[in-house]
């Protein structure tokens, strides 16, 4: 079945580490996104990606960053310069990104939630 | 920036009617979305309206709009236990391309 998976369903940071947290689709979608969640937040834009070894920063990129090496894969990376990363991240994609056909349905991660210890 | 609000919690009883309330920002956004989110899980799309359209239906979701006052409803009707999640309206404003911005969600919870 096709779909996004998201890796680790929990994670646990320690102060000062970097951790990265993994999202493969086998959609073949162009695009992929990080969104942050938190208790009462809307969604909140992290960093995209319309195309494989291109991403672009979102509405909260500080202390984040991520890749796009392969089409199917992109591992957001919560660097220790983010000073409140406890939250529960998302990944999703869709088939052509923000440049491509308006109405474009986003398909989401199962998600992971991300603690400070 | 941009707030897409909506009520935190909405509470009613297994077979009535529930009606999740949402107030965007750009009257000229073009589509208008509902999004599920269950628990531990990632979001779904469940329905979406062009912003011509006044109403759509789609079995037991009426979707309402009323761009005038920017407020877009979602009625679900016959709740079901299945239906308690968090509920997101999403737009996408004017000059963001394709890009969505989420309100903050309402928490249905269906009590029997």
């Amino acid at each position: 079945d096709g779909g996004i998976t998201q890796s680790p369903k929990y994670l646990f940071r320690k102060e000062g580490q970097n951790v990265t947290l993994s999202c493969e689709q086998n959609l073949n979608h162009d695009a992929m996104y990080w969104y942050r969640q938190d208790p009462g937040q809307g969604l909140r834009l992290i960093y995209y990606s319309q195309i494989v070894n291109d991403f672009q920063k979102g509405d909260i990129a500080e202390g984040y960053s991520v890749s796009r090496e392969k089409k199917e894969s992109f591992p957001l990376t919560v660097t220790s310069a983010q000073k409140n990363p406890t939250a529960f991240y998302l990944c999703a994609s869709s088939i052509k990104g923000f440049t491509g056909i308006i109405n474009e349905k986003l398909f989401f991660g199962s998600g992971t939630q991300l603690s400070v210890l | 920036g941009e707030d897409v609000e909506q009520s935190l919690f909405l509470s009613v009883r297994e077979g009535d009617s529930s009606v999740i309330n949402c107030t965007y920002t750009d009257s000229s956004s073009t589509y208008l979305y509902w999004y599920k989110q269950e628990p531990g899980a990632g979001l779904q799309l469940l329905t979406y309206i062009f912003s011509n359209m006044d109403m759509k239906q789609d079995q037991r979701l009426t979707v309402l709009l009323n761009k005038k006052d920017k407020h877009l409803s979602l009625r679900i009707a016959d709740t079901q236990t299945g239906d308690s999640a968090i509920y997101f309206c999403a737009e996408i404003p004017r000059g963001g391309g394709n890009k969505l911005t989420f309100g903050t969600g309402t928490q249905l919870k269906v009590e029997l």
